[in-house]
């Protein structure tokens, strides 16, 4: 079945530094990719949608220059966190799918901490 | 303004037993809906779904079952196994925008041995 790579799983950063967390698809190329947030016991929030050679879309109060979105090919999205805030420190998941009803494949997810 | 709602934020249930998690949905316009599984510090995992023109889907142990005039749909398991342990969101697509996900809160199912 389809694979979805995430990486960093876990990461610690300093408050101010910019941090980038990377989504492959591993055996499918995804023109989408979709990039989430959750808080703990809270559901999965939509970001952004990646979308491969053009502009991410945002999703509403989520702040493009803070959260950088680049898909630069059919396989990679790229999400970094510019200037990390202690308010930024969440459970980041990517997403991408291969067809419209197959389902959409998850990656493992990344932990940021920002200290 | 929550428009998938999953009013149990937990669930126990015996070990071979069967477990209901239920989901409700403000929406009528939603055309599909889905079941995700999720351990901790993992990304969610593709359960099962249910196109809006069904009422009914089943693969394997688990069914999920779909009442459009209710906007209620909820997830059977049976039997249940440790393993299903996991927190199951239930999500659904709205309509004309089939790249966005909108998942509920989530209900964290605990197998008893």
């Amino acid at each position: 079945g389809a694979v979805v790579s995430q990486h960093p799983s876990r990461v610690i950063c300093k408050s101010g530094t910019s941090v980038k967390i990377e989504c492959r698809s591993l055996d499918f190329q995804a023109t989408t990719m979709f990039w989430y947030r959750q808080f703990p016991k809270q559901s999965l929030m939509l970001m952004a949608t990646s979308n491969e050679g053009s502009k991410a879309t945002y999703e509403q109060g989520v702040e493009k220059d803070k959260f950088l979105i680049n898909h630069a090919s059919l396989t990679l999205s790229t999400l970094t966190v510019t200037s990390a805030h202690p308010e930024d420190s969440s459970f980041y998941i990517c997403s991408a799918r291969e067809g419209r009803y197959y389902g959409y494949t998850f990656g493992s997810g990344t932990r940021l901490t920002v200290v | 303004d929550q428009q998938v709602k999953q009013n149990s934020p937990s669930l126990s249930v015996q070990e071979g037993r069967i477990s209901i998690l239920n989901c409700d949905y403000t929406n009528s316009m939603f055309d599909y809906f889905l079941w995700y599984k999720k351990y901790p510090a993992e990304g969610p995992t593709f359960l099962i779904s249910i196109s809006s023109i069904k009422d009914k889907n089943e693969d394997g142990r688990f069914t999920v079952f779909l009442n459009k005039s209710a906007k209620h749909l909820s997830l059977h398991i049976v039997p249940s196994q440790p393993g299903d342990s996991a927190v199951y969101f239930c999500a659904a697509t709205p309509p004309n925008r089939d790249d966005k996900i909108i998942f509920g809160k989530g209900t964290r199912l605990h197998i008893l041995p």
